[in-house]
Order: C-alpha cells, then structure tokens, then sequence
C-alpha cells in the first residue's frame, strides 16, 4: 500500500538552533513531493516542493527539504529555528501514475522553545 | 485575492439531521478535493473532482456525497451524519494540465461536531 510517514508526532528544538522534520514515502513511479504548514485555526499553507532536479529545494520562510531517493526520504530542515515556525507540519505525496491522488502523512508538532 | 471559501467555519448538529459544507475557490481551478483531518491519522481525501461532472472516490468517501455542477463550487453533503464524522474538514483546489505540479490551496476548514 502507498504511505507517507512522519516519524515523528513531535519535534522539539531551541530558538536558533537547527531543526528536522523528517519524511518517508513509499509510493511508485516518480512522485511529486510536497509539505505544508498548519497554524492554529487555518488550513494548510504550502512551503516547498520537489519535482525534478537538485534535491535540495528551498521555500517560504527559510525552509529547505532535502530529497533522497534511495532511501524515500523528503526531510523538512532550517538551519535557524524560530518561536514562529511552530505549528503543525505535514508532508504530502501526489501520485503522476495518471491520477491526482494525494496522500499525506499523519503530521508532526513542531515546537520552538524561547 | 486568491482563496478557497468554505462554510460554515464551525457547526454543531445532531445524528441523521443532513447537512452540507460549501466550498468554493475563485481560482479557477479544474481540480478540487475534500479531505477529513483526525489526530494520529493526518489528512485523509474524501472525494475529489478533476473537473465539472466529474468526481472520484479518495480513502474515507462512505456516508459522504459531492457534486461539481459549477467549476468554482464543490459542496459536500453528509445525507445522515453520524458521530463517527466528527471532524475537520478542508476544502482544497489546485491547477492541473500544464501547471499539474503546482500545489493545492486550502480553505480554512471546517470543525463538525455531530451528537
């Protein structure tokens, strides 16, 4: 069956320090890959993508992903955390196999501490 | 400014008593979803619609129904609610064709409580 999953229900880091978010998919084909944040009260905002190309991709608000395909992984990193980037993170997959099937991982709680 | 709308934003209603969400996008969007969000479970898809008149089931459709008359508009309708949907739920939409990889823009939900 076709997964995503995020390790992680929670992840903490200190302000200023790095942080990872971790995702692994097991999906066929050459899936897009995607994440988005979740703050209190609002729906999903989307931070960055991998299509194709070099496997670090960069987003909104200072976050990167790194792609690996040999080991399915697609982790969310900053190099510097803030008390603002907590919230809920999620990792998605959309399937290319001819459909627009999306599947997302269960989500992880980020949380910043001052 | 580009948006997907849904409402209500918060209902509470009873066992059996149908309802229906609305959501509508201003994107024009030919691909629309609906998805429950459940702790420890993520977002799950209920349907989605590629376009006009057409819809397919995602991962968790029973006890819902959609339609897609109008490409801005996809309502979803719980016919006889029951507790176990109790929920939040997004809307979303997204461009395909061309712009196929670009990603999905998402209401601001919709929390059911059913009694």
């Amino acid at each position: 069956a076709q997964s995503v999953a995020q390790p992680e229900d929670q992840v903490n880091v200190a302000e200023g320090n790095p942080l990872t978010v971790k995702c692994t998919y097991s999906v066929s084909g050459n899936p897009y890959l995607f994440w988005y944040v979740q703050y209190p009260n609002r729906g999903l905002q989307f931070l960055l993508k991998y299509i194709t190309g070099d496997n670090l991709v960069k987003g909104s608000y200072g976050f990167e992903a790194e792609f690996n395909k040999s080991q399915t992984s697609f982790h969310l990193k900053k190099p510097s955390a803030l008390v603002s980037d907590s919230a809920l993170y999620f990792c998605a997959v959309r399937c290319t196999s001819g459909t627009y099937k999306y599947i997302f991982g269960t989500g992880t709680r980020l949380k910043v501490l001052a | 400014e580009a948006q997907v709308t849904q409402n209500p934003r918060y209902l509470i209603t009873v066992t059996g008593k149908k309802l229906t969400v609305t959501c509508s996008q201003n994107m024009n969007h030919e691909y629309m979803s609906w998805y429950r969000q459940d702790p420890g479970l993520g977002l799950r898809q209920i349907y989605y619609s590629m376009n006009v008149e057409v819809t397919d089931k995602g991962d968790v459709p029973e006890g819902y129904k959609v339609s897609r008359k109008e490409k801005r508009n996809f309502p979803l309708i719980l016919e006889s609610p029951s507790p176990n949907q109790t929920s939040l739920y997004f809307c979303a939409s997204m461009a395909t064709g061309a712009y196929s990889n670009q990603p999905q823009h998402f209401g601001d939900g919709t929390r059911l409580s059913i009694l």
